[in-house]
């Protein structure tokens, strides 16, 4: 089955970017993902899917500001002009069998 | 306007049962996949179940099979989740969440509910 992993943790400043990574079992490079950001106190919500060509599909709303890209087994959420309201937990996601969440990130603005 | 809204949580003793329903609107119901994922206190995200669009296919975490049914009503619009024998360890937010591809199964999910609240204790 596959795995996603992600660090625990990221931090940047206001108005910076941010490039959050999500990294793909071995043997399972080519699958694409999805992102959700999750708020404080909130429920989930879609960011992208991203595929594996860096291809990616936004959800509606999402601003400009969230991007991603794919290399190897590397997925990456882009987070340009930080605002305060981006300090959340980020999630990546894929499925095979079923579906597989990696462990989030918690973004902190400084 | 997509909306899901989950229905359905409370208390509940070790050994008991549950039934959670989500209310869809704003899409094609039938015409997509959809699925249960949890949140227990301060930890991550995890799936639980998913259910095609025709009901026909099922699929679950072994952490929850052989004690939870995953079902739904396409003539009302209703997803739903049987939860029977529930542990400590089932304690957790429930949200209901579509599958973003029409037609396909599993997949990325692309709208979620507000969740609902699921407390195992004696």
């Amino acid at each position: 089955q596959v795995v996603l992993t992600q660090s625990p943790s990221a931090s940047a400043s206001l108005g910076a970017s941010v490039k959050l990574t999500c990294t793909l079992s071995s043997g399972h490079s080519s699958y694409d993902i999805a992102w959700h950001q999750q708020q404080p106190e909130k429920g989930p919500r879609y960011l992208m899917k991203l595929n594996s060509d860096g291809s990616h599909t936004k959800g509606d709303g999402i601003s400009d500001r969230f991007s991603g890209s794919s290399s190897g087994p590397e997925r990456y959420l882009t987070i340009s002009s930080l605002q305060s309201e981006d300090e959340a937990d980020y999630y990546c996601q894929t499925w095979g069998t079923g579906i597989v969440f990696g462990v989030g990130t918690k973004l902190t603005v400084l | 306007e997509v909306k899901l809204l989950e229905s359905g949580g409370g208390l509940v003793q070790p050994g008991g049962s549950l039934r959670l329903s989500c209310a869809a609107s704003g899409f094609t119901f039938s015409s997509y996949a959809m699925t249960w994922v949890r949140q227990a206190p301060g930890r991550g995200l995890e799936w639980v179940s998913t259910i095609s669009g025709s009901g026909g296919s099922t699929y679950y975490a072994d952490s929850v099979k052989g004690r939870f049914t995953i079902s739904r009503d396409n003539s009302k619009n209703m997803l739903y989740l049987q939860m029977n024998s529930l542990r400590p360890e089932d304690a957790a937010v429930y949200y209901c969440a579509k599958i973003l591809i029409r037609g396909v199964v599993i997949s990325a999910l692309d709208y979620w509910g507000q969740g609902t609240l699921v407390t195992v204790s004696s």
